[in-house]
């Protein structure tokens, strides 16, 4: 089976500019999790989503940053405009049932904002 | 609010010893679970084990095991016989259901041949 997906893995951009990452979770996963993963700060939960609808986006920094599940296979964050701070590893994970669920985490995408 | 603590921030070993990362959490909830993840150098998490707070078993996988202490809430895991390949980032994260789950933030194991 398919493990999650993310694209793309790797993507550098200037600053102010928009970005979108993607993710495609396990199929039949009703949770997903969007992470930022950096020296700083480690790992840190942006948004979750349960059933394609937001549960907890505590985590999201500004309003710079949004996050859609339009449906049960597609997810995507997007950061608009982009600042040098955002540079970090995006990670997306997806759950069978719920956060106590084992999540499966996507490769990635490293993001480099100049 | 829940914390989890993984206080060796490096390992360094050479091949073939044993080496235990210790996890050390903080919960108020009678319920909760834990959980191992391995970052290799390429990047990505890897599951490694999930556990409640209600199967205080140890557990045995391969050359990994994992001890879970209530009375000293933690949750330690050791690899047996270690080699290159175990080089890694791993992270132990805890959850309360209600909350996020929380990672610590890493111990980098080094493993030299």
């Amino acid at each position: 089976d398919a493990g999650v997906i993310q694209s793309p893995r790797h993507e550098v951009t200037e600053m102010g500019q928009e970005v979108t990452l993607r993710c495609k979770p396990i199929s039949g996963h009703n949770s997903l999790f969007w992470y930022r993963q950096t020296m700083m700060r480690g790992l840190e939960l942006l948004i979750y989503f349960n059933n394609n609808v937001p549960i907890d986006d505590s985590g999201m920094p500004e309003d710079r940053f949004s996050a859609k599940m339009p449906n049960a296979s597609f997810s995507t964050l997007k950061i608009q405009p982009s600042e040098p701070r955002d540079s970090a590893v995006y990670f997306c994970a997806s759950s069978l049932s719920g956060r106590t669920d084992t999540q499966y985490f996507g490769p990635g995408t490293r993001l480099t904002v100049l | 609010a829940q914390k989890v603590t993984q206080a060796q921030t490096e390992i360094s070993v050479v091949e073939k010893e044993d080496v235990t990362l210790d996890c050390v959490y903080e919960t108020r909830d009678t319920t909760y679970y834990l959980f191992w993840y391995k970052q290799p150098p390429s990047g990505e998490l890897v599951f490694l084990i999930r556990r409640n707070s209600f199967d205080e078993q140890n557990e045995i996988s391969g050359r990994y095991s994992w001890n879970f202490q209530k009375s000293t809430s933690s949750f330690n895991f050791t690899i047996t016989a270690s080699q290159v390949v175990d080089s890694a980032v791993y992270f132990c994260a805890a959850d309360q259901g209600a909350q996020k789950l929380v990672f610590g933030q890493g111990t980098r194991l080094t493993i030299n041949p």
